[in-house]
């Protein structure tokens, strides 16, 4: 069984605050995904990765896929507010299935 | 493009009936869809698989007689909770692959389903 931990599992911080969440796992996948989630809706992607060591940049969000493609993290500089939410990291097999990870509950404190 | 929506977004049913929420690309085909289930608090976990035009691939754990799933077009498929119980509430969320998109999973906005 393929598991994604992601640390921390609740993080809450101030706004301005520069923070990373990390997603680890023992497996290999051919890509990995992020999304974020509001309450009572489905999760909208953030980003793709696929490449180990590939970073990708979106905004104030950057990406890395580790370079053995079992883990990656996302940093988030200046957070704010709107920034709030679950983020959840999906590791992608080749057979189309994503395996979710544990999630992080982010909270921005204005 | 690429929008999936769910009807409905919400159901309250008494225990022993059944529930059908379906899940549309509106915008594009898909001939593989995911249905997952989320508890509060909790992150998704993946029930099963939809592919068009063919049975649905479960994941160990999850009751095919219990979960049906049709996928019956394109764009269209259903999830079926059979005879519900309290213990199946909970947020159920569809995603849909665009053909040709391996890598891309587009989610639909979740139906949340208590059960009396």
């Amino acid at each position: 069984t393929q598991l994604l931990e992601q640390s921390p599992q609740f993080l809450s911080i101030q706004e301005g605050e520069n923070l990373t969440v990390y997603c680890n796992s023992s497996s290999v996948f051919s890509s990995l995904q992020w999304y974020r989630q509001e309450p009572g809706e489905g999760p909208v992607l953030l980003v793709t990765v696929v490449t180990g060591g590939e970073v990708k940049k979106l905004k104030r969000l950057t990406f890395q896929f580790g370079d053995a493609r079992k883990d990656s993290s996302l940093h988030i500089t200046a957070a704010q507010p709107g920034d709030t939410g679950l983020y959840l990291c999906a590791g992608a097999s080749g057979n189309e299935k994503l395996t979710f990870g544990t999630g992080t509950r982010l909270t921005i404190i204005p | 493009g690429a929008v999936v929506s769910q009807h409905p977004s919400w159901v309250i049913c008494k225990s022993g009936t059944s529930v059908k929420i379906e899940c549309r690309s509106l915008d594009f085909q898909a001939t593989t869809m995911f249905w997952y289930r989320q508890f509060p608090k909790q992150s998704l976990m993946l029930m099963a698989t939809s592919n068009e035009g063919s049975k649905a691939t479960y994941e160990q754990g999850v009751e095919k007689d219990k979960f049906l799933i049709n996928h019956a077009s394109l764009t269209l498929s259903t999830l079926t909770v059979t005879s519900a119980h309290p213990e199946d509430s909970s947020f159920y969320i569809c995603s849909a692959i665009r053909s040709g998109h391996v890598n891309e999973q587009f989610f639909g906005p979740g139906t949340r389903l208590t059960v009396l």
